[in-house]
Parts: structure tokens; C-alpha cells; sequence
């Protein structure tokens, strides 16, 4: 089965611009779950969507924004970007039913604002 | 209070030893248990998860969980230098599904 991916992998942009990422999960996977990882805060939880849905929100502000599609594909989108915002963006895709399943990461985004 | 708390290391151990790396989180109603591994630069990899009390063993890897002291905990037995990784110990608590809640991870250095 292929694993989790993930565009663009690297991605620079400046402040007061927007960014999309994409995030494909594994075939069958219905959950897909967004992590921020900065060195200075580790890995802090976005949101999670299952079945086009967002089920949980972590406490970030509402320019991070997200959305799921029928075929569980999943993008996240960051309005007026600040410096920030520079961290390594990773998605995670589980079977998502129960709320409770493994997380399976992609590669990862990694987003320069400058 | 943080949810998940890790022995902040970083650990060293010889090659060949055996690396024990501690968990604890605060949320009693935690039901999932996992622990990943990172490679600087790379993205989380899983390496075991865990439900239930007691051991789990997966090849060189074994996992510990103690619900009632909520410990979770993961020995690496014949310790090779490419399990020089920072190890993540991460939590789903049951009132947030889809959520893993993730300790700050231990560096662990595997030395020849």
C-alpha cells in the first residue's frame, strides 16, 4: 500500500501571503489529522477530519484552516502568514472510525515564511 | 500540568545495550498508546502502539503500559547506532478522538 503523501514537500513564502498543503492518505484511511511541529513547541495538533468532517480543532488561530473530500483527500490552508508560521507541517491518516486508531505521517511540508 | 511528559534525555548508550526510554501522561481516561520515531529531518515513524496493560514485544522493541501509575515506557534491546533517533511517546485521550497528544521526545544516541 502506498503510504501517506504529502504536497509540496518545501515551500517558501513572505508574510501576509496564503498557503495550501495537500495531504493524501493511505488507501481505505477515512481520518486525517494535522500537526504543526516547530522546535521550539514539538508537535502541536491542528485539526482532524473524518468523513468530510472536522471532528476536533487544537487551539490555533482561525487562519489555519482545513477541509476534507469525498475520496478523504485533505488540504490545509494558512491565510496571512507570519513568520511564525515557519515549521514543518505533517499530516497523519488513520482508518479514523473510532477516533482511537494508529496515525500513519507523511513526509511532511516544510514551510519557510520569511 | 503538560498531557504527555518524557525523560527529556538526551540518552547515550553503547551499542549493543539496552535503551529504556519513560512516559507519563495526566489524562486517566487515555485509552491509546504510541510510540514513534524520529530521524532529524524527517517525519514521525511509527513503532509500536498499545492498548492494554502490561508488555508488548515486537522484535528488539518492547512496550510497557501501567495504567494505574500512567507510565508508558519503551525498552530497545540490542541497541543498534541506527536507533540514533529522537523518540516520541504519544497519546489519544478519549474525550478527543483523532488526536494524538505527543511528550517533547527523548534524543537517543546509539554509540559504536
Amino acid at each position: 500500500k502506498a503510504g501517506v503523501t504529502q504536497t509540496p514537500r518545501y515551500l517558501i513564502k513572505t508574510r501576509g501571503q496564503q498557503v495550501t498543503l495537500s495531504c493524501s492518505p493511505i488507501s481505505g484511511h477515512r481520518s486525517v489529522s494535522w500537526y504543526q511541529q516547530t522546535p521550539g513547541q514539538g508537535l502541536q495538533f491542528l485539526f482532524e477530519y473524518f468523513s468530510e468532517t472536522q471532528r476536533n480543532k487544537g487551539n490555533f488561530p482561525g487562519r489555519f484552516s482545513g477541509r476534507q473530500f469525498s475520496n478523504s483527500r485533505s488540504e490545509m490552508n494558512v491565510s496571512t502568514l507570519e513568520l511564525g508560521d515557519s515549521a514543518l507541517y505533517l499530516c497523519a491518516s488513520s482508518l479514523g472510525a473510532g477516533g482511537q486508531e494508529t496515525q500513519y505521517f507523511g513526509p511532511g511540508t516544510r514551510l519557510l515564511v520569511l | 500540568q503538560k498531557e504527555v511528559e518524557q525523560n527529556s534525555g538526551p540518552l547515550s548508550v553503547p551499542e549493543g545495550a539496552i535503551a529504556s526510554l519513560n512516559c507519563t501522561y495526566s489524562d486517566r481516561g487515555s485509552q491509546s498508546f504510541f510510540w514513534y520515531r524520529q530521524y532529524s529531518g524527517k517525519s514521525p515513524e511509527l513503532i509500536m502502539f498499545i492498548y492494554s496493560n502490561g508488555d508488548k514485544e515486537d522484535g528488539r522493541f518492547t512496550a510497557q503500559l501501567n495504567k494505574a501509575s500512567q507510565y508508558v515506557s519503551l525498552l530497545i534491546r540490542d541497541s543498534q547506532p541506527s536507533d540514533s533517533a529522537t523518540y516520541l511517546c504519544a497519546v489519544i485521550r478519549g474525550s478527543t478522538l483523532g488526536r494524538l497528544y505527543f511528550g517533547r521526545g527523548t534524543q537517543l544516541t546509539v554509540w559504536p
